[in-house]
């Protein structure tokens, strides 16, 4: 099983829909991090949580929400989907600010 | 607010001849720098990172890195690539002490590596 797991994989959704992603760790680590990647664009940190009370916007928070229900569990919605924000989704995770970030394999969302 | 540059969004080479990707960061604080492998429709793998210590740091794969800090820098380096390099490298760091800690990523630099 992957370290990092988002699910779904592949989401087609309508403007204005109300929708859900996924992501659940099995490293144990305290921090999470929701990212969506835009060609030319790099990786964009939407929200990130250092602990299941402490969540912090990111750069591009607008349009979205963070709900951190575990440790291990830290779920990004977007409770009106926009076609802009068709984008492929990142979710991972570290342990404190000095080690390697592990990497979901991806939610890539289109929005109609 | 700490940013990561990229310098370069493509950089094509050929087979076996060196490659350098160039990443600068502002932040007047420390950091620790990290460099990201994207292979196609892959999630993101480390490369290396740097804490402290030494400035040159090796990684995976033949890449090193070193980080000059009154350049604000952390170029990637090979001295010989391979086919199977071509993917997107990104940079990324992550300001530490007091209530920072976010990690933030460069725009990718997408390497090219030609027979």
């Amino acid at each position: 099983d992957a370290d990092v797991t988002q699910t779904p994989r592949n989401r087609i959704t309508k403007t204005g829909k109300r929708i859900m992603l996924e992501c659940s760790q099995t490293k144990g680590h305290d921090r999470m991090y929701w990212y969506r990647q835009d060609p030319g664009l790099g990786l964009r940190l939407i929200y990130y949580s250092f602990d299941v009370k402490d969540i912090n916007k990111g750069e591009i928070s607008d349009g979205y929400s963070v709900s951190r229900q575990a440790q291990a569990k830290f779920s990004l919605s977007l409770e009106s989907a926009i076609p802009n924000q068709t984008a492929l989704y990142f979710c991972a995770t570290t342990h404190g600010p000095s080690t390697e970030a592990f990497f979901g394999q991806g939610t890539r969302l289109t929005v109609v | 607010a700490q940013s990561v540059t990229q310098l370069d969004s493509q950089v094509p080479v050929f087979e076996e001849a060196p490659v350098e990707l160039r990443c600068n960061y502002s932040s007047s604080v420390s950091v620790y720098l990290f460099w990201y492998v994207q292979y196609p429709n892959q999630g993101l793998q480390l490369l290396l990172k740097y804490l402290s210590g030494s400035t040159l740091v090796k990684g995976i794969n033949g890449f090193e890195a070193e980080f000059n800090k009154s350049q604000t820098s952390f170029h990637l380096r090979k001295p010989s690539v391979h086919i199977s390099d071509t993917a997107e490298y990104f940079c990324a760091v992550i300001v530490y002490g007091g209530s920072q800690g976010n990690l933030i990523f460069g725009k990718g630099t997408k390497l090219s590596v030609k027979p």
